[in-house]
């Protein structure tokens, strides 16, 4: 079983759309939990971390639920510039990420 | 927010030669750096972890000998691709951690494309 397991997708939506990701974890003695966003090509860019009360950026919400293991990101209103893959990522208190396998993303006129 | 660069952005290299990758925190003293690979369409494997003065510690099935690691300053990690193959093509990326935080900022990657 993998270390960090994400919703395999791919999300083709319709502009406007609202999309959810989901990623579970394995190791319970994670410390820290983000989603990120690459494009293709490109280096992983940090979208937002991930707490247990819940965080929210403009149209990105994640949430953390440590009891179940589990970590989701919630797009509203999907634009077109939405498109990627989004990764999961578990660090333990090292600073080492674990990644999930990523959710390609892709929102259509 | 913190910059970590990392050179070359790409790489040609023919069969058998060695490849240096650079890994350099601009703005910030990383005491650990972390270098990952990441095939097509396939996630961010971590290689190794590197902390500064100190050996490289590796994941298991990445081959030291292979993939060297220096991390002889706070500021520079440098990956060097050892007699490579067209196996390891791949998209290999540096992320450094500064201190105690949870959180490493990450380079802009090498693609290595060996022919």
């Amino acid at each position: 079983r993998k270390e960090v397991e994400q919703d395999p997708g791919p999300f083709n939506v319709p502009e406007g759309a609202t999309v959810a990701f989901n990623c579970t974890y394995s190791n319970s003695a994670s410390q820290s939990f983000f989603w990120y966003r690459q494009d293709c090509r490109k280096e992983p860019k940090l979208l937002m971390s991930v707490y247990s009360s819940g965080n929210e950026d403009g149209r990105f919400t994640a949430q953390l639920n440590r009891a179940s293991q589990y970590i989701s990101l919630l797009i509203r209103d999907s634009k077109l510039s939405d498109s990627a893959t989004y990764l999961c990522a578990v660090n333990t208190n090292a600073g080492k990420s674990t990644f999930g396998d990523g959710t390609t993303l892709t929102v259509k006129p | 927010g913190a910059v970590v660069s990392q050179h070359p952005s790409w790489v040609i290299c023919k069969s058998g030669t060695s490849v240096k990758i650079e890994c350099r925190s601009l703005d910030f003293q990383a005491t650990t750096m972390f270098w990952y690979r990441q095939f097509p369409k396939q996630s961010l494997m971590l290689m190794a972890t590197s902390n500064e003065g100190s050996k490289a510690t590796y994941e298991q099935g990445v081959e030291k000998d292979k993939f060297l690691i220096n991390h002889a300053s706070l500021t520079l990690s440098t990956l060097t691709v050892t007699s490579a193959h067209p196996e390891d093509s791949s998209f290999y990326i540096c992320s450094a951690r500064a201190g105690d935080r949870v959180f490493s900022f990450f380079g802009q990657g090498t693609r290595l494309t060996v022919v």
